[in-house]
């Protein structure tokens, strides 16, 4: 069965830091990879889609790399600000007919003005 | 609509009681799922439609449990009998394309409910 774990689960920095939040996953054979924010009361807001044969996806300030065969993912959030501040959704839907997304518990990100 | 539109936004029920929330997917998307989202944890797959046909409800946690889409558009999904453990936010998610497409997924903004 496919688990997703998310590190650090809370994470406060000041505004303007680059920080990194990591993303494993125990299966590696993944259809694809997505990155979501959630804001409190609200749904999910998908940033960033990384197929199974992709390295990396850019969007503004936000990048995301996967490594398949490690199990690994990073999301790169550069010039942080605090409308960054969300929890941050991993997600990994499986290669083998899995039709679900499997989701990591989140990072919980704060941003300092 | 512009978006995926869930309803009720927040339910309290008495435990015993049945309820019925809505997910309205964005006009013409061919995929819809359903999420349980308890607090503090991230969301875990409920079942999935394609179209009409509903063709995995693996994580359906029990019988109790009932989700349909009739017509390929609206979606319903039904408790009975809630317990206390069904507290959770419930969010419906669409997408364009069937399942092996590209295309990322839409949420609704949830469904809270509340078991007492």
């Amino acid at each position: 069965k496919q688990e997703v774990t998310q590190i650090p689960a809370a994470l406060s920095v000041p505004e303007g830091e680059n920080l990194v939040l990591n993303c494993s996953f125990t299966d590696s054979a993944i259809y694809n990879l997505q990155w979501f924010r959630q804001d409190p009361g609200k749904g999910l807001t998908s940033l960033l889609l990384i197929q199974s044969s992709q390295r990396e996806q850019t969007s503004g300030r936000l990048n995301a790399s996967l490594d398949k065969s490690s199990g690994r993912s990073t999301l790169y959030i550069a010039a942080s600000q605090p409308g960054d501040s969300a929890t941050y959704l991993c997600a990994v839907r499986g290669g083998g007919g899995a039709d679900g997304l499997t989701f990591g518990k989140g990072t919980h990100l704060i941003i300092q003005p | 609509g512009a978006g995926v539109s869930q309803s009720p936004r927040y339910k309290v029920a008495k435990r015993g009681q049945d309820v019925a929330l809505r997910c309205d997917p964005i006009s013409g998307h061919v995929s819809l799922f359903w999420y349980q989202q308890a607090l503090g944890q991230g969301p875990e797959f409920l079942t999935y439609f394609q179209n009409e046909a509903q063709l995995d409800k693996s994580g359906l946690p029990s019988d109790r449990f009932f989700a349909e889409r009739p017509e390929g558009s609206v979606s319903t999904l039904k408790i009975q009998r809630t317990q206390q453990e069904d507290s959770a936010v419930y969010l419906c998610a669409s997408s364009l394309s069937g399942i092996s497409g590209a295309n990322v997924l839409t949420f609704g903004a949830g469904s809270r409910l509340t078991v007492l």
